[in-house]
């Protein structure tokens, strides 16, 4: 099946830019998507076909994509960002989607 | 507005079975891929599947075909994820959520999730 590959964990201080990358053998052709989950909720998508963010979703959230991996950029990041992130993308015929292990984005 | 609405959570026994429900409002039910995606505890997101309720074609992760049944009754604009069996392995939150359409490959809308809890 399809895999999709995040660190773990990334820490940061108030203020600083968190990234947040995510390697996947069918990026190069399909988009990468990331979503943000906080305790108890659903998830959220933050940014869609690799940098678009939708409507209510802060400035400070950025995409960018780059051969294999995509990758999610918070600029100034606020302790409200502490969450759970997740890529998703699907393989190259779009028959299958997959999600990256999550990221524990923790601000210091 | 969107919105997707799923079951009650659930406390079943090893080998029983159970069929969760989400219900969509505010849309064309029938033309728009829904999906269902697992979270067991403190873990990641799992994709398990989707199906287009118009013509109920349906597409399952490897890791779940056959596990599962992924099925929609468009009249009622209801999505139903069912085990005939289930394993304490199947407990997890379930989560229900809407593609945003047929250009891309996400889950736009999300339901609030069904609580499974599978113990003896």
């Amino acid at each position: 099946s399809y895999e999709l590959t995040q660190p773990p964990s990334v820490s940061v201080s108030p203020g600083q830019t968190a990234r947040i990358t995510c390697s996947g053998d069918s990026l190069p052709n399909q988009y990468g998507y990331w979503y943000q989950q906080k305790p108890g909720q659903a998830p959220v998508v933050v940014i869609y076909k690799d940098r678009e963010r939708p409507s209510g979703i802060p400035e400070r959230f950025s995409g960018s994509s780059s051969g294999t991996t995509v990758t999610l950029t918070i600029s100034g990041v606020l302790a409200e960002d502490e969450a759970d992130y997740y890529c998703q993308s699907a393989d190259t015929t779009g028959i299958y989607w997959a999600f990256g292990g999550g990221t524990k984005l923790t601000v210091l | 507005e969107v919105q997707l609405v799923q079951s009650g959570a659930e406390v079943k026994k090893p080998g029983d079975s159970l069929k969760i429900s989400c219900k969509g409002f505010g849309y064309s039910f029938a033309s728009s891929w829904i999906g269902w995606v697992r979270q067991m505890p403190g873990k990641g997101l799992e994709w398990m599947g989707i199906i287009y309720p118009g013509n109920s074609e349906t597409r399952y992760s490897p890791s779940f075909q056959g596990q599962v049944t992924i099925s929609a009754d468009k009249s009622i604009s209801t999505a139903y994820l069912q085990w005939s069996s289930l394993k304490a392995s199947d407990t997890a939150m379930y989560y229900c959520a809407r593609r945003q359409d047929i250009s891309t490959y996400y889950f736009a809308y999300w339901g609030q999730g069904t609580l499974v809890t599978v113990s003896s």
